[in-house]
């Protein structure tokens, strides 16, 4: 089985920083992966897929990448609603997801 | 609109069983794979089964396999989790989610979620 392993599990920042959230699978996905973020007490919702595709309607300072088995999220410029939960999740006929990174206030 | 909306969450106790349904509407639903994500308490997401179209093909988590069935009805665009012998450790709020492409894809709608606890 594919295991995503996400860190940090807690970040710490401010409105304004540039933040990154990484993932890394235990073995080669093939750059199928998307990022989700999830506010409390709602669904997750899709930001990035393909690793690095920006979802329709998501703003442009969220970005994805890819360096080998190692997948990031990146936040350009932290705005008051970006304040959430972000899940990485590899997506095949087995979806897994990481453990999730809590995204609060420094 | 995209709408997928979650219904028969509840409270059972350890051992019973519940059924979960989600409504889908807003889109073809036929055409659309479809999945049961959770999420216990101040957890994070777990994904638990997946069913092509036609219900040809079916996958379940190793956590729910055996015990779960997931199952669609595409007449009336409903997607459904039969849920037995459940567990203190399956409470958590179940999201029916879209996966947006044929083969391997992301889930771009997701339902509210519908609370199942499981305490005696």
């Amino acid at each position: 089985d594919i295991q995503m392993t996400q860190s940090p599990s807690t970040l710490s920042a401010s409105v304004g920083d540039r933040v990154t959230i990484t993932c890394r699978a235990s073995q080669s996905i093939s750059g199928w992966l998307a990022w989700y973020q999830q506010r409390p007490g709602k669904a997750p919702k899709l930001l990035i897929y393909k690793t690095s595709t920006l979802e329709s309607g998501v703003p442009s300072r969220f970005s994805g990448s890819q360096s080998g088995t190692e997948f990031t999220l990146t936040i350009s410029s932290l705005q008051p609603d970006d304040f959430a939960t972000y899940y990485c999740q590899h997506y095949n006929t087995y979806s897994t997801f990481g453990q999730g990174t809590k995204l609060e206030v420094k | 609109e995209v709408q997928l909306v979650e219904s028969g969450g509840g409270l059972v106790q350890p051992g019973g069983s519940l059924k979960l349904s989600c409504a889908a509407s807003g889109f073809t639903f036929s055409s659309y794979s479809m999945h049961w994500v959770r999420q216990a308490p101040g957890k994070g997401l777990e994904w638990i089964s997946h069913i092509r179209t036609s219900s040809s093909t079916i996958y379940y988590a190793d956590s729910v396999k055996g015990r779960f069935t997931i199952s669609r009805d595409n007449a009336q665009n409903s997607l459904y989790l039969q849920m037995h012998s459940l567990r203190v450790k399956d409470t958590a709020i179940y999201y029916c989610a879209r996966q947006r492409g044929s083969a391997w894809s992301e889930f771009d709608y997701w339902g509210q979620g519908t609370l199942v606890t499981v305490s005696s």
